[in-house]
Order: structure tokens, then sequence, then C-alpha cells
């Protein structure tokens, strides 16, 4: 019944590997998020991707790569991890572009790199 | 820059006692402004999305209202289990697209019984 679900739960890495996050939605939305909450618990806007479209990219490292094999997925792919990298990663969907559609958040995943 | 700024960063209050939380923006073209609630290794849970000023909404013991610079979020007969952080956030655009939201830091709250 998990309407947005993510894997894993927790990732532990070291710096310079490559890692995915998976996020997964069942709530036929069209329009799919990521967000990275750093250890000051600031939640910040990092992806959007609309019917398979990246809608917005805000000023993330180009190692950060999100893709869309289908409009309930959107995976989150990171190369070269670093210390910074650090944190909580939400994945979240609305239904549409309407103004106001609320948005619907995963569990997270807490990735440390070590 | 849009900014979305919190406050008290930090709220203790006992059980039954009531208070507000404060959420003020500085926006060009505010969509919507959301109240999140999240709680210990959890996502955002939606509460409320506001859209002009002057506008209310409310569930059980939760009321939030929303000026032209500022919204509210009234915790009446707060009960333990209102113990959170409260995020708010706002969407920005000028029509279309999809827009992520700006979140605040948010207020973490604790209900004492």
């Amino acid at each position: 019944d998990t309407a947005v679900s993510q894997t894993p739960k927790y990732l532990v890495t070291q710096m310079g590997n490559d890692k995915s996050i998976k996020c997964e939605q069942n709530l036929g939305h069209d329009t799919m998020y990521w967000y990275k909450q750093d250890s000051k618990k600031f939640l910040k806007i990092m992806f959007s991707y609309n019917n398979k479209e990246l809608i917005i990219n805000e000023t993330v490292p180009n190692r950060f790569s999100p893709k869309s094999p289908d409009k309930a997925h959107l995976n989150l792919h990171i190369n070269s991890l670093e210390l910074g990298d650090s944190a909580v990663y939400f994945c979240a969907s609305s239904q549409s572009l309407r103004p106001g559609d609320e948005q619907f958040f995963g569990p997270g995943t807490r990735l440390t790199v070590l | 820059e849009d900014q979305v700024t919190q406050s008290p960063e930090a709220l203790r209050l006992q059980e039954g006692e009531s208070s507000s939380l404060n959420c003020s923006y500085t926006v060009s073209g505010l969509r919507g402004l959301f109240w999140y609630r999240q709680d210990p290794g959890k996502g955002p849970e939606f509460l409320f999305t506001l859209y002009s000023a002057g506008e209310e909404k409310e569930k059980e013991r939760l009321k939030a209202t929303l000026t032209k610079k500022e919204s509210f979020l009234h915790i009446t007969a707060p009960k333990p289990e209102d113990s959170a952080t409260y995020l708010c956030a706002v969407q920005v655009g000028a029509g279309g697209g999809a827009d992520g939201l700006t979140f605040g830091k948010g207020t973490h709250l604790i209900i004492q019984p």
C-alpha cells in the first residue's frame, strides 16, 4: 500500500564509489522529485521529472543524475561520491503540474559516505 | 532570492497549552504555501495547502492561516502525539512546469504530558 517507496533505506559507502537510489510511486502521478535533507535538517529540491522529462535541475553537481525508466519510477545515480554527499535523500511525487498539487514524500534514504 | 523563515526553531509546550508557529516568506509569484509534518526518520507528511491571503484551513487540532507575508500554524490543546517537526514550504513560478518546493528549516515541537 506504500504510496512512494525508496530503496535502500540506508546506504553506507566509501568515497569515490558510484551508487544508485531507487524510487517508485503507485499513485499514478505525473511528476516526481528528488530532495536532499542535510545534517541541519534543511530540505532542498534537487530535480523534478514530468512524464520522463527533466523539468528543473537546481544547481547540483553533475555527478548526480536522475533517470526515469517510466513515469512511476525516478532513480538517482551518484558518481564519485564525496563526504559532503552524506545526507537523507527523499523522493516525492505529485499528481500534475497544477499549482498547489500536494507532494507525497517517500520515507527517505540515509546516505553515509566514509 | 526566495526565502522562507520559520520561528521559533524549537518549542516546548505542556499538553493542552495552545500556541502558534510562524512562517514568513519573501517570494515572487506564490503558487501555494504548504505545511508538512515530519516525524523522526520519516518523510514529510502533507497537512495543508494555502493559496491566497485570508485563506484558512483546519484539521483536528491544527489551523493554518495565510497573509501576504506570513502563515501561521495554530495548535489548539495539543497532545503528545502532535510532537514533530513542522515544515513550511512555498511553491513559486510563473505558471506551467513542475516547481519544487522551497522549505523553511522547520519548527521542532515537543508536547510534554
